[in-house]
Order: structure tokens, then C-alpha cells, then sequence
């Protein structure tokens, strides 16, 4: 079964600072991965695809199938960017729901 | 504005108490979800639909059920809360393809 890794609970860097949030995957097959942000008292929402090749926010995150890792980067951490980080894969074949990780709380500290 | 829904956001019940969670979305997705957010912010899948008339049990077992009757709607049961469903309920859907999940505000649920 796929699983879906962040190592992290808890990350705390300081304003200006790189970030980056470690999401580590098993899955055998080609997978979609996922980058998902819930800021405090806001819903849970996409930040960015693999399959897209985008910066959003100025967070990138390249998917790694040699290390099985889809880690997201910031090179310059700001203060909103405090919230909770969820990766999440999807099967690249049949009809399967995402599996998210147990997230990873970014703070940024001023 | 095409968007989900999920009513009410807060709900503070008995124990024993049958309770129905609402969600709806108007973007015409065809998959939807139910996940529940522990106060460790862990998600746990525990139904999905992928069309009218098609539901699935999700990995996180639960007491829960839910219907499928319309595309637009998919309402998660529970015929006897118990302090153990304490928890935030979230509902999302999606189009089929490469693309994400868009989630509601939840419903947070406490049973006394």
C-alpha cells in the first residue's frame, strides 16, 4: 500500500531563513504528489502539483523517484508562511482517494 | 459562487444523539471525500463517493455512514454519537484527473 512520510511534526525557522519540509513516499508504481497548506482558522488548501512545475508562493518542490521524495523549498522563509503542511499521493492508475502524511507545522519566527 | 459547503461549523451534541453533517458543492464534481482532522491535525480518510449511488468505506474505521443520492450532496450519518467522534470533519471533492482536492471549512464536532 502507498504511504506517505513527513518526518517533521514540528519545524521552526526564523524569517529569512531557507525552508524546507521533508515528505518521503513508498509507492511502487508512478505516482501524483501533492503539496497541501491549512493557515490558521482557513481551510485546507492546494499549494502546488508535482505535474505542474510550479512556484506558488515562492515554494517549489521537485519529485525525486530515485529518493522517493517530494521535499517543498522556500529559499527565503517569510512570517506568513506559518501554518500546517500536508503532502499527498495518488496513485497514477485506477480510481484511489489521496493519502495525505500526519503534516508538518511550520513556524516562522520574526 | 461555485464552492463547498459544509453546515453546521460548529455543533456541540449528546451523547446517543443521531447527527447528520451536510456538505455540498456546486462545481459539479463528481468525487467526493470525508476525512476527520484529530487534534494532531492527522487526516484519516473514512468515506468517499465517486459518483450518485457509489460509496466507499475509506481506511480510518468508523461508525459513520453516507449517501450518495445526488451529485451535488453527499451527508455523512452517525445514528449515536459518542465522545469518541469528537474530532473536525472535513468534506472535499475533486474532478477526475490530475488535479487536487477542494476542501470545506469542516464541521467541528464535539459530543458531551
Amino acid at each position: 500500500a502507498q504511504r506517505v512520510t513527513q518526518p517533521e511534526k514540528l519545524l521552526s525557522v526564523f524569517k529569512g531563513a531557507p525552508v524546507e519540509l521533508k515528505c518521503n513516499y513508498s509507492y511502487s508504481g508512478s505516482p501524483e504528489l501533492f503539496w497541501y497548506v491549512q493557515y490558521s482558522r482557513q481551510r485546507l488548501q492546494l499549494l502546488l502539483r508535482h505535474i505542474s512545475r510550479e512556484s506558488i508562493k515562492g515554494f517549489t518542490a521537485d519529485l525525486n523517484k530515485g529518493e522517493t521524495s517530494f521535499h517543498l523549498k522556500k529559499p527565503f522563509a517569510q512570517e506568513e508562511d506559518s501554518a500546517m503542511y500536508y503532502c499527498a499521493l495518488k496513485k497514477n492508475s485506477g480510481n484511489t482517494p489521496l493519502v495525505f502524511g500526519k503534516g508538518t507545522r511550520l513556524s516562522v519566527i520574526a | 459562487e461555485a464552492d463547498i459547503y459544509q453546515t453546521p461549523r460548529y455543533l456541540v451534541i449528546g451523547t446517543g444523539k443521531k447527527i447528520t453533517l451536510e456538505c455540498s458543492q456546486t462545481m459539479g464534481h463528481d468525487k467526493m471525500y470525508w476525512y476527520q482532522q484529530d487534534p494532531g491535525m492527522e487526516l484519516h480518510l473514512i468515506h468517499y463517493s465517486y459518483g450518485v449511488n457509489s460509496t466507499e468505506k475509506g481506511d480510518l474505521s468508523s461508525e459513520s455512514t453516507v449517501s450518495r443520492i445526488r451529485t451535488e450532496h453527499f451527508p455523512l450519518t452517525l445514528e449515536s454519537a459518542r465522545p469518541s467522534h469528537t474530532s473536525q470533519y472535513l468534506c472535499a471533492s475533486s474532478f477526475p484527473g490530475r488535479y487536487g482536492y477542494t476542501f470545506g471549512s469542516g464541521t467541528r464536532l464535539t459530543v458531551v
